[in-house]
């Protein structure tokens, strides 16, 4: 997994609770990527980062916030989970723009 | 919009059975097309990127295949193991920085 790894691996929480994923990276890659997939969709971008602190959206950003303080680590944070955010989230990383991009195991979340 | 289509969305190979998967795609120009294979409770692992109409890049079993329109992944004479989901995503030369993913072909290669 390209020296990925995502915490927790698996939630279950309840509606209206906050919850944050994370995914710390070992490459020292410039930019890194949250992805969620659900069946019939393809695998969608929430939020990417290009850099500490500089983070932009994604197709479906909505009920989402992201953080990344220091190179290896990007946050993913519900403020107030829905069921609707039940998925399966995929942090990724590339070196550059546009480069190729690497995937981490996943976190699978469900919302109650 | 940039689309991708991917064909057919499950496949059944006898193993030794050569097969195609397709993916058709419309973009804005573009600036690379991926092929990633994911199992089961995985990440996608990367595979290939095509850049270029007539590209081909291939990898044991698999040859990955691009024209203008469309991006063809040819198994050759597949194994068990080969049994995966296979997705492929566009990226455009401009606009933010994502892959575009179609909705995979689920491949189950029987012994």
């Amino acid at each position: 997994d390209a020296g990925i790894t995502q915490s927790p691996r698996h939630k279950v929480t309840e509606t209206g609770t906050p919850v944050t994923l994370r995914c710390h990276q070992t490459e020292n890659h410039r930019y890194m990527y949250w992805y969620r997939q659900d069946p019939g969709h393809g695998l969608r971008l929430i939020h990417y980062s290009y850099g500490v602190k500089d983070t932009d959206k994604g197709e479906v950003s909505d009920g989402y916030s992201v953080s990344r303080s220091k190179t290896e680590d990007f946050l993913l944070t519900l403020e107030s989970a829905t069921s609707s955010q039940t998925s399966v989230y995929f942090c990724a990383i590339s070196d550059n723009f546009q480069e190729t991009q690497y995937f981490g195991p996943g976190t699978r979340l469900l919302v109650l | 919009e940039d689309q991708v289509t991917q064909s057919p969305e499950a496949l059944r190979l006898q193993e030794g059975e050569s097969s195609s998967l397709n993916c058709s795609y419309t973009v804005s120009g573009l600036r690379g097309l991926f092929w990633y294979r994911q199992d089961p409770g995985k990440g996608p692992e990367f595979l290939f990127t095509l850049y270029s109409a007539g590209e081909e890049k291939e990898k044991e079993r698999l040859k990955a295949t691009l024209t203008k329109k469309e991006s063809f992944l040819h198994i050759t004479a597949p194994k068990p193991e080969d049994s995966a989901t296979y997705l492929c995503a566009v990226q455009a030369q401009t606009g933010a920085n994502n892959l575009f993913f179609g909705t995979g072909t689920r491949l189950t290669v029987i012994p």
